[in-house]
Order: structure tokens, then sequence, then C-alpha cells
């Protein structure tokens, strides 16, 4: 079965610009979290969506950063007036959602994020 | 507040040994899951191993066992066998009723021949 999808691969933009960045999660997985990985580092939660709940934006390091999930299912991150301290991997992880601690996250490839 | 803490930037191991990843985690959760993710150089995270803050038994998958060790708050991961391809990054991870993953900053693994 097909994983968790993201695009896409790699983006490079300019500082100032805005960028969208796309996950489509697993079939079925009703809970879809974006992290991002600055290099060298592990990862840092941004956001979770859990079906038809208010999403979690707590790691959202600021107002510049928002994502939606339409229809329950695929999610998009935006950066406006990206910065260069934007310049990472920004990873998308999927889960059946049955909100128990022993859930698995599933992740995707990541999209590399490059701001000059 | 949440924490996982890898302590072993690098670590080298000839191949076919075995190998001890550390991890250590602070919560005060009763009920949370450990998780090990291995990263190769292509950069997709992936799931290894698992362990419930209940379970009595330590995880094995394959050649990937979790020591863990609850008294001590820790949950080492050990890979028995040494492959080539087991060099990566291996990052420790938690999960507590806030649902989202907590990271360790990993370790990077390599196995020589």
């Amino acid at each position: 079965g097909a994983g968790v999808s993201q695009s896409p691969s790699n983006k490079v933009t300019e500082k100032g610009k805005d960028v969208e960045l796309r996950c489509d999660p697993i079939s079925g997985h009703t809970a879809l979290y974006w992290y991002r990985q600055s290099l060298g580092q592990g990862l840092e939660f941004l956001i979770y969506f859990q079906g038809n709940s208010a999403p979690d934006k707590s790691g959202l390091p600021s107002d510049r950063f928002s994502a939606e999930r339409t229809g329950g299912s695929v999610s998009t991150l935006t950066i406006q007036r990206t910065q260069q301290e934007d310049s990472a991997v920004y990873l998308c992880a999927s889960s059946l959602g049955r909100r128990r601690y022993s859930e698995t996250q599933y992740f995707g490839p990541g999209t590399r994020l490059l701001v000059l | 507040a949440q924490k996982i803490t890898q302590t072993q930037p690098g670590m080298f191991v000839q191949e076919k040994e075995a190998v001890t990843l550390d991890c250590t985690y602070d919560t005060s959760d009763q009920s949370y899951g450990l998780f090990w993710y291995k990263q190769p150089s292509s950069g997709e995270m992936i799931f290894l191993i698992y362990q419930g803050s209940y379970d009595e038994q330590n995880a094995t998958e394959g050649r990937y066992s979790l020591n863990f060790q609850k008294a001590r708050k820790s949950a080492n991961l050990v890979i028995s066998a040494s492959q080539l391809g087991d060099s990566a990054m291996y990052f420790c991870a938690m999960r507590d009723n806030t649902d989202k993953l907590i990271f360790g900053t990993g370790t990077r693994l390599q196995v020589f021949p």
C-alpha cells in the first residue's frame, strides 16, 4: 500500500517569498502531523490534526506558519515571508488516530526547503 | 516537561558485532510509548521498534531489541549482528497523552567492515 507522500521533494526559494508544502497521508489515517528537522538536529513538532477536532498548533514557531487539512486527508503547510532560518527538512507523518500512546506514526520522505 | 536524551552523538561498530544506542527519557505520565526510528542518508524516517510503559517484557523486532529499564527511565536500542546497511542516524522518541512525538537529538551509527 502507499505510504505518506510529500511534495515537492526539494524547494529553493528567496527570502520573503511564500511557500506551500503538501502532505498526503496513508489512506484511512485520521491523524496527521508536521515536524521540522533543522540540519543535524532532531525533529521538532509543529502541528497536529486529528479528525474534525481543532488542530494542535502549539509547535508553530511564528504566525508566519500555518497549516490546513482539507477533507480530512491532504494537508498543506504554508510559510509566509520565508526567512533563512526556515531552511530545514519538513516531515509529515500520519497514524490511525485512535489517540493511544502506543500508536506508531509513519513518516513521509520530507520536503527539503532552502531559503536563499 | 517531557524530554528525550541521547548522549551519544556518534557510534562505531564493526560488522557482525552488536551495538547499544542509549536513550533516557523524562515524563510525569504513567502511560507512554517509546519508539526508535532509523534515518538513512536518504532522509526518510523508518519505524523500528516500540515499547509501552506497561509492557513487562522487552520488545524485539528481528535484529532490534529494546532494553527497557523503567525505574531508570531508559530505553536503549540494541542492534545485533550489525550490517553495513545499518549505518544511519537513530532517533529515540516518546509519545504520551499529548499525541505528539518528542524526539532526541539522535545518534549517528557507522558500521565498518
